[in-house]
């Protein structure tokens, strides 16, 4: 069956680091994938999308790879702040049977400390 | 834009009622969703349109949930009867070609707590 996973344990790190974080997928081919951050009684936030023809994406802080191989995204975010603290969502489109609607990870939470 | 604007903020209501949840989506976005986040599901797409029209109601739990998009600008979520198993955060999103561009944009959900 068709699995998103992303790390359900929270990442701690110090401020200034860089935050990575993971999306792995099975039985999906996603022309695309994309990672979205979430705050508390918030809704999820688009941050960037990423097709399966690119390698690496970037804005800002925040980069992206796609390895289409390993079947896996990494999300990095450099120079971390304490405000870069939320749920980080992947959500890649099924790949299959025509509809392109993405499905979505569980979300990992990020704690950056100061 | 005031993006995706989502109402009541929270409800609470009894076992057996109708919940009804609104939606005003960003204005020229051709694609509605509708999606509820638990801690044990996650984040689960219930039913989408594309201009107006209902394209996929698979996700949809039960007979007892429908939604209708009369025009661009507004979208509702009916749950009738509700149970205490319906309680979640419900959000709908909005966006402009499926969200293979830009992604999708979230309103700030409706928190749902059925007693």
């Amino acid at each position: 069956s068709q699995k998103i996973e992303q790390n359900s344990e929270a990442l701690n790190i110090q401020e200034g680091k860089t935050a990575t974080l993971t999306c792995n997928y099975t039985n999906y081919s996603p022309a695309y994938l994309q990672w979205y951050r979430q705050d508390p009684g918030r809704g999820p936030v688009f941050l960037l999308l990423i097709r399966e023809n690119e390698k690496e994406k970037r804005k800002e802080r925040l980069k992206v790879t796609f390895d289409t191989t390993l079947k896996q995204s990494l999300f990095h975010i450099t120079a971390s702040q304490p405000a870069d603290s939320a749920t980080y969502l992947c959500a890649l489109d099924p790949g299959t049977g025509g509809s392109y609607i993405p499905t979505f990870g569980r979300g990992t939470s990020l704690i950056v400390h100061p | 834009d005031a993006g995706v604007i989502q109402s009541p903020r929270h409800e609470v209501t009894e076992m057996g009622q109708e919940v009804t949840l609104r939606c005003k989506p960003i204005s020229g976005h051709d694609y509605l969703f509708w999606y509820r986040q638990t801690m044990m599901r996650g984040l689960e797409l219930l039913i989408y349109f594309n201009n107006n029209v209902p394209i996929d109601d698979s996700g949809m739990p039960e007979d007892r949930f429908s939604a209708k998009m009369p025009n661009a600008s507004f979208s509702t979520l009916k749950i009738q009867p509700s149970e205490p198993r319906d309680s979640a955060v419900y959000f709908c999103a909005s966006s402009l070609q499926g969200g293979t561009l830009y992604g999708y944009t979230f309103g700030s959900g409706t928190r749902l707590t059925v007693v």
